[in-house]
């Protein structure tokens, strides 16, 4: 077990539609990255938070959109959903930027849109 | 900017064989490295890592050093079992950033 919690882990929806997927980070972790997994593509970075503010931003689409609380769970929106969308969403932890540590990753949220 | 490179899949090994899968690395300052590893129907996990130059991470048989002059991070079994079988991804950290860089990912199937 991780630490990183990851809500729904499977969810169907149709295309056109709106999700939040949600992220709890591992206790004292104040970074939290999304990632998104297709079956033809690798791990593809989409945002990282740290402590409530963006810090960097990798390939995310104008229709997704992140943020982090000041609990500093995150979620991820995904709207006007197409085909294309259909993925393993990743979230993952660390310590923050200025500390060597590694990420931990939550089990998924794997998204389908028909 | 920092990126990582690994050896392209597919791998299919006997069991009992030798496993290396290639990963290069470019990055500015001083990055750490990674070999995190996904099972099938799970998230990716953290198999070994490295923090500086010469550092040898190791972990259920698995190894890997950090070699600066050769920008390079190669996962090596000596030995793999049917259970290894799995996608494996190189990663680096940016220091002081935290920024990730990952491979592509090297699917293994070990047969017996």
């Amino acid at each position: 077990d991780s630490g990183v919690t990851q809500t729904p882990k499977h969810l169907i929806t149709a295309t056109g539609q709106r999700v939040t997927l949600r992220c709890s980070p591992r206790s004292g972790d104040l970074s939290v990255y999304w990632y998104q997994q297709s079956l033809d593509q690798g791990l593809q970075f989409l945002i990282q938070y740290y402590n409530g503010e963006e810090r960097a931003k990798g390939n995310i689409l104008e229709r997704f959109s992140a943020q982090q609380f000041p609990d500093l769970h995150s979620e991820l929106n995904l709207s006007s959903l197409e085909l294309g969308d259909s993925a393993l969403y990743f979230c993952a932890s660390s310590v923050g930027p200025g500390v060597a540590g590694e990420l931990f990753f939550g089990e998924g949220s794997r998204l389908t849109v028909l | 900017g920092d990126s990582v490179t690994q050896m392209e899949g597919p791998v299919t090994l006997s069991e009992e064989a030798f496993l290396t899968i290639n990963c290069t690395y470019t990055a500015t300052g001083y990055p750490s490295l990674f070999w995190y590893v996904q099972y099938p129907g799970e998230g990716l996990q953290l198999l070994l890592k490295a923090t500086k130059a010469d550092d040898k991470g190791s972990n259920k048989g698995f190894e890997a050093t950090y070699r600066k002059e050769t920008t390079s991070f190669h996962l090596e079994k000596g030995s793999v079992q049917v259970s290894d079988s799995a996608v494996y991804f190189c990663a680096l950290s940016g220091w002081p950033g935290n920024q990730f860089y990952f491979g592509t990912g090297t699917s293994l199937t070990v047969i017996p």
